[in-house]
């Protein structure tokens, strides 16, 4: 069993959307969790911790759920700009372990 | 800011020539990390190192080996590159809390 799940997509959304991407992981004891986006032919950038209380930067929301050990990000008001592929991680001792990404693109 | 750097961002080798992948960080991070990338696969972890001389196994070393002889550098040597680790190769560092990348070297291997 993969220690991280994510439907790779892809999701085509018109500008001004609502979009939400899951991922699971299925280590119990994983201690931090991060989104990730990633740039077509560059390095995957950090976007965002997760925090048990859900945290919130700007149009993106980042939800963790440990009962059911699943991580979310909610993207508000889709722009062109938010075209990228979009990969969830999860600390877990030493090891980071990543999703395959989800591809994102908004369409004018 | 965090600084990972990547000796190459584009590399072409021969079949059976050994490939040498530096990877640089300025934060003393502890730990360091070697994936490839390849479509539909996702980012997979050759090798890690917690620590100046220690290396482990990722998921998928063979093929590879890793020197750690300074906190700062990491290194990724394929010993005689095959078509099949033509790849875009991801250098990280980390702290406690998180993991920075360098921008990545394509290696094409002929």
């Amino acid at each position: 069993r993969k220690e991280v799940e994510q439907d790779p997509g892809p999701f085509n959304v018109p500008e001004g959307a609502t979009v939400a991407f899951n991922c699971t992981y299925s280590n119990s004891a994983s201690q931090s969790f991060f989104w990730y986006r990633q740039d077509c032919r560059k390095e995957p950038k950090l976007l965002m911790s997760v925090y048990s209380s859900g945290n919130e930067d700007g149009r993106f929301t980042a939800q963790l759920n440990r009962a059911s050990q699943y991580i979310s990000l909610l993207i508000r008001d889709s722009k062109l700009s938010d075209s990228a592929t979009y990969l969830c991680a999860v600390n877990t001792g030493n090891q980071f372990y990543f999703g395959t990404g989800t591809s994102l693109t908004v369409i004018p | 800011d965090v600084k990972v750097t990547q000796s190459s961002r584009y590399l072409v080798k021969r079949t059976g020539e050994k490939v040498f992948l530096e990877c640089v960080q300025d934060m003393d991070h502890e730990n360091m990390f070697w994936y490839r990338q390849d479509p539909g696969l996702g980012l997979r972890l050759i090798y890690f190192s917690y620590d100046v001389k220690m290396k482990e196994k990722g998921d998928i070393p063979e093929g590879y080996s890793v020197s750690r002889e300074k906190k700062e550098r990491f290194s990724l040597i394929l010993e005689s590159a095959s078509t099949n680790q033509t790849s875009m190769y991801l250098c990280a560092s980390s702290s406690i809390t998180e993991q920075f990348f360098g921008p990545g070297t394509r290696l094409t291997v002929l």
